[in-house]
């Protein structure tokens, strides 16, 4: 399949260990913002979204953070699995957009290792 | 449950060819996004469609076109074809009323 984010930033944990993977949005006036999973070969798979009103939000095995003073998104995966690798990509939507378009982030390549 | 479906997932096509590549969304869908993605890069906005009416546009080329129909499936219309259109195209959709986008598998366009 297709190797997608050849040159991606990379993140390398041990199986079990807990995952972070941080997002830096550069528009203040989005509104919401989404974490992707992308498999080598597949399209980007919703794993959680957050709105702008909250800090923070958990999912199943998965925590987002949302800080909007510094414009900081992060995805926490805890207790990481062979599975969970994958490229991981945030992607926002402004507050100016009329139809919700993703303005998507470098992704980030999770490696997990046992 | 029922995901979006692209077709086809592979196309192969020689400089200056056409292409139309084709979505059709999850039940009850009504809103289409179309999407580029390079190698190694994220994926870039192209354009969108409500209601069989386009309602955003991103940085698509003007040879390229799109629609979406009575049944809410789209299709990409790909013309005079380059080198550099070799991508992934997504297509992603979701109901009007709430935000999270699903995407499809992707047609991997390769142009030689």
């Amino acid at each position: 399949g297709e190797s997608v984010g050849l040159h991606l930033p990379t993140l390398s944990v041990q199986e079990g260990d807990n995952s972070i993977i941080n997002c830096a949005y550069s528009n203040s006036a989005s509104d919401y913002f989404i974490w992707y999973k992308q498999e080598s070969g597949k399209g980007p798979q919703f794993i959680i979204d957050i709105r702008s009103n909250m800090d923070k939000r958990q999912g199943q095995r998965v925590t987002v953070l949302l800080n909007k003073t510094v414009k900081h998104l992060s995805l926490q995966i805890a207790a990481t699995q062979p599975g969970d690798s994958a490229v991981y990509f945030c992607a926002e939507t402004p507050l100016t957009s009329p139809t919700d378009k993703l303005i998507f982030g470098t992704g980030t390549r999770l490696q997990v290792f046992p | 449950a029922a995901g979006v479906i692209q077709s086809p997932r592979h196309l192969i096509k020689e400089k200056r060819e056409t292409a139309t590549l084709k979505c059709y969304p999850i039940p009850r869908h009504d809103t289409v996004y179309w999407y580029q993605q390079g190698p190694g890069q994220d994926p870039q906005f192209l354009i969108s469609f409500y209601e069989k009416m386009q309602s955003d546009k991103g940085s698509i080329p003007d040879r390229f076109s799109a629609q979406q129909f009575s049944d809410y499936h789209s299709e990409l219309n790909m013309s005079s074809l380059e080198l550099g259109d070799s991508a992934l195209y997504f297509c992603a959709t979701k109901e009007r009323t709430r935000y999270e986008q699903y995407f499809g598998p992707g047609t991997r366009l390769t142009v030689t």
